[in-house]
């Protein structure tokens, strides 16, 4: 599976939108781009994926760049409670289902 | 719905013990997995199954580490002996095998062998 690459760390004030970005530039033509986020002292939960289409759900907007290298999550509203770290992940959805978790991007958001 | 269930949540044991964390996937997913998180290596994928298989366990760290999975409701993951640098966050994680599938994850159960 491709490797990506993130910030360590965000700042993003409340009520603002807060862009994550992700560099996946060795992703294969049929790797998904998944977003899980882990709050503090929970288990990491799902965000939204997608294969080359923006995304948008209740809870977050997925921009992927066309060339597919890179990803931004997008939280429009960032609320206190979207203080957690951030994990983007690529994988192949259908051999083996391992998801490898990098370090990702820590987000505080501040009041 | 209920999601992944673990048990224990915490548990605290002297080296040397045996420990066996519980898991109880979501009803109908035929994938199942654990993890461990420290804050030094962060989350490491150490065994997954799919239907009750065990598929690939190149994660589980030593011969202390095992992992069963008896029947599609349920399945364990034991340390013998245990040690100090076991303790960690120990998620299971389950999912259906179908594309573009996502894994859900329980709350953890926080080992501290002292």
């Amino acid at each position: 599976d491709a490797k990506t690459t993130q910030p360590p760390s965000m700042d993003c004030a409340e009520g603002r939108a807060a862009n994550l970005p992700c560099n996946h530039s060795t992703i294969s033509g049929n790797e998904y781009v998944y977003w899980y986020r882990q709050i503090h002292s929970q288990g990491p939960q799902y965000i939204i994926h997608g294969l080359k289409n923006n995304e948008t759900n209740e809870m977050a907007s997925l921009i992927i760049t066309e060339d597919r290298k890179s990803s931004t999550l997008i939280l429009p509203h960032a609320t206190l409670r979207d203080t957690a770290v951030y994990y983007c992940i690529v994988r192949v959805s259908n051999t083996g289902n391992q998801f490898y978790f990098g370090t990702g991007t820590s987000l505080t958001v501040i009041p | 719905d209920a999601g992944v269930i673990q048990s224990p949540r915490h548990e605290v044991t002297e080296m040397g013990q045996e420990v066996t964390l519980r898991c109880k996937p979501i009803s109908g997913h035929n994938s199942l997995f654990w993890y461990r998180q420290t804050m030094m290596r962060g989350l490491e994928l150490l065994i997954y199954f799919n239907n009750n298989v065990p598929i690939d366990d190149s994660g589980m760290p030593e011969d202390r580490f095992s992992a069963k999975m008896p029947n599609a409701s349920f399945s364990t993951l034991k340390i013998q002996p245990s040690e100090p640098r076991d303790s960690a966050v120990y998620f299971c994680a389950s999912s259906l095998r179908i594309s573009g599938n996502t894994i859900y994850f329980g709350e953890g159960s926080w080992l501290t062998v002292v």
